[in-house]
């Protein structure tokens, strides 16, 4: 069964204080890791699209990477705007499955 | 350019009533996707269309959910007989072309079944 779980389900940062969140999956033929954010009472942002193992992305202080089985999404010293839920999801057969997300807060 | 709209932004309803929830897709996609989330959940995928026609409606919870896309633009999620159990954020999400390309979503319509 296609599955995405993420952790942990919630996070708190000091502002400068690096950190990784994490996305586990099992999916038949990956066709895509999607990372969004998601800010309170608005929809997913796209962050990145991963493919295949070994690749990375990089966007201000974001960079998400991947292996066989997991995706991280590394955050180099936070800072409080980048306070939100971090969704991952996993493309199959054009529908996108999510994990239940990691609320991310970054206190100054 | 503009993103995908939805109208309402909020809807409370009674149980047992009917209900429409309108997307309005990036100009110039052609795959539109409906998802459903829920307090503290990641969205679940309800329906989506290539064109006019819904390609996979396989997430929709029963026959109380309907969707349509008669022009190939602009969709409406239809739910009769609501129950508090609808109740949520119904979110609605477009592509550029079938199902390779990022899909970007709007801001929502919460949903409230009183």
């Amino acid at each position: 069964e296609d599955q995405v779980t993420q952790s942990p389900e919630a996070l708190r940062l000091q502002e400068g204080e690096s950190s990784s969140l994490n996305c586990s999956y099992t999916v038949s033929g990956l066709r895509g890791l999607f990372w969004y954010r998601q800010d309170p009472g608005k929809g997913p942002e796209f962050l990145f699209t991963l493919y295949s193992a070994g690749e990375e992305k990089e966007k201000e202080r974001l960079k998400a990477t991947i292996t066989k089985k997991e995706s991280f999404l590394h955050i180099t010293a936070p800072k409080p705007e980048d306070s939100a839920t971090y969704l991952c999801a996993v493309r199959v057969r054009g529908k996108l499955i999510f994990g239940q997300g990691t609320e991310l807060s970054v206190k100054p | 350019g503009a993103g995908v709209s939805q109208t309402p932004s909020n809807k409370v309803t009674e149980k047992g009533k009917y209900v429409e929830l309108r997307c309005d897709p990036i100009s110039g996609h052609t795959a539109l996707y409906w998802y459903r989330q829920s307090l503290g959940q990641g969205p679940e995928f309800l329906i989506y269309f290539q064109g006019t026609g819904a390609a996979d409606d396989s997430g929709l919870p029963n026959d109380r959910f309907f969707a349509v896309r008669p022009e190939g633009s602009v969709s409406t999620l239809k739910i009769q007989r609501t129950e508090r159990g609808d109740s949520a954020v119904y979110l609605c999400a477009s592509s550029l072309s079938g199902t390779a390309d990022t899909q970007y979503f709007g801001p929502g319509t919460r949903l409230t079944v009183l």
